[in-house]
């Protein structure tokens, strides 16, 4: 089926500490959106990739659509951070469908 | 100020009855969007819109009705309401069904 494999389901981190996200794609992908849900459910648009590499601060994410994955890393992660991050593929197509991963709960512990 | 703006915030309804929701988009964007999610579920895309047209719907039950009034509006009937529609519904936007989406604040809506 179409799906968006999200990993890992949850994380702890550290202040101070790193980590990555990752999601699988199982069909062709042409654009992959990550977001943050933050506590008051508010979808915080983080990056846009077609592909390649982004940044922005103390986050960095990747696309690979040939491999079909995509990953966002997290540096020196701070208790704002806490969160679900979503990502969700974009098929290409002109109906616009965004295809969301099942998140992951991020806890950053001080 | 907001960029999408999504009313009520918060939707309290008895099962069999009808509600509206109402989404504005000020970003000047072509395409308009309706997600839905549920408790421990990811966001479930339900109908996509360009230029006030309807492009996709993955939605079953007809119960759900997009209406868009002008360009920029993407309201959401839901009709004959059940406990199981209780959700957060989200509407999105974006330039062209190809660009990155942008979402509202959402509205929890609650059937009892």
């Amino acid at each position: 089926g179409d799906q968006v494999e999200q990993s890992p389901s949850a994380l702890s981190l550290h202040e101070g500490t790193s980590s990555a996200l990752r999601c699988n794609f199982t069909t062709t992908t042409r654009s992959v959106q990550w977001f943050r849900q933050n506590s008051r459910g508010s979808l915080i648009n983080l990056f846009y990739l077609a592909s390649g590499t982004k940044e922005n601060g103390r986050l960095k994410s990747a696309f690979d659509s040939k491999e079909l994955y995509s990953t966002l890393h997290i540096r020196d992660a701070q208790l704002e951070d806490s969160g679900t991050y979503f990502c969700a593929a974009g098929r290409g197509s002109a109906l616009g469908r965004l295809h969301f991963g099942a998140g992951t709960q991020l806890i950053v512990i001080p | 100020d907001p960029k999408i703006i999504q009313k009520p915030k918060y939707l309290v309804a008895v099962t069999g009855s009808e509600k509206i929701l109402i989404c504005e988009q000020y970003l000047g964007h072509n395409a308009m969007y309706w997600y839905r999610q549920s408790a421990k579920k990811p966001l479930e895309f339900m109908f996509s819109y360009s230029y006030q047209k309807l492009m996709d719907n993955q939605t079953a039950s007809s119960r759900f009705q997009p209406q868009s009034s002008k360009k920029n509006h993407l309201d959401l009937q839901i009709t004959a309401l059940k406990p199981d529609d209780s959700a957060t519904y989200f509407c999105a936007s974006s330039q062209d069904n190809y660009a990155e989406q942008f979402f509202g604040p959402g509205t929890r809506l609650t059937v009892l």
